[in-house]
């Protein structure tokens, strides 16, 4: 199975800075067709995973342009510029390259 | 609009069997790929397993750490995908959601269950 490994944060960020969570992969995500097999979610409290990335770096539908990803085939990053208080909650990255999918143990955000 | 219902979840003693249901509305189901995911208490998500969608001949995938005892199917008459769960242990004990596996964009709420006597 890939594993897929998240970095933690320095909480609590202050509002309006800006935080970046990092997620490794045991394998590359990088497939043939030059596209990058990972998402990023946010889970808030009480509520199912959102879709914030696909492709490594596309906006979900509806995201606010202050989140963005980056990265290579195995090391990952997602930038949240000028947090707010609505971006409190647990992320996870996720592989979808190859059975079985598999998520990132989380990354907690807190905000002062 | 896109509605993705868990229903099914409740408690059952280990050793039991019990059938989630996820009903789906808003797209056209047949077109897509639909996974169940499971989330322990405080936990991370953990992905059971797929079922394809009619271009692909509606087959399956599962995650190791279940295959053998649970299965996923569709009803594709109603709308209504289903995950059978069997020999269930305490470890099984989670919130489970449905998801569409074209982006993971779209998840119901989920609906929990508990395995304990």
């Amino acid at each position: 199975d890939i594993v897929m490994t998240q970095g933690a944060l320095p909480n609590p960020v202050p509002s309006g800075e800006s935080a970046s969570i990092t997620c490794q992969s045991s394998k590359s995500l990088l497939h043939s067709n030059g596209k990058t097999y990972l998402n990023w979610y946010l889970q808030r409290p009480g509520q199912s995973p959102q879709l914030l990335i696909y492709w490594m770096s596309t906006r979900a539908s509806g995201v606010s342009d202050r989140f963005s990803g980056s990265g290579s085939g195995t090391d990952f990053t997602l930038k949240i510029s000028s947090v707010e208080a609505e971006d409190v909650g647990v992320y996870y990255c996720q592989q979808f390259l190859e059975y079985p999918l598999t998520f990132g143990s989380g990354t907690k955000l807190e905000i002062k | 609009e896109v509605k993705l219902l868990e229903s099914g979840g409740g408690l059952v003693q280990p050793g039991g069997s019990l059938r989630l249901s996820c009903a789906a509305s808003g797209f056209t189901f047949t077109d897509f790929y639909m996974s169940w995911i499971r989330q322990p208490p405080g936990k991370a998500p953990e992905w059971l397993g797929v079922i394809r969608n009619k271009a692909n001949g509606y087959t399956t995938e599962y995650n190791p750490s279940v295959k053998g005892r649970f299965t996923i199917s569709r009803d594709n008459t109603q709308n209504i995908l289903y995950l059978q769960m069997n020999t269930l242990r305490a470890e099984d004990t989670a919130i489970y959601y449905c998801a569409e596996q074209l982006r993971f964009a779209y998840w119901g709420q989920g609906t929990l269950v508990t395995v304990s006597s």
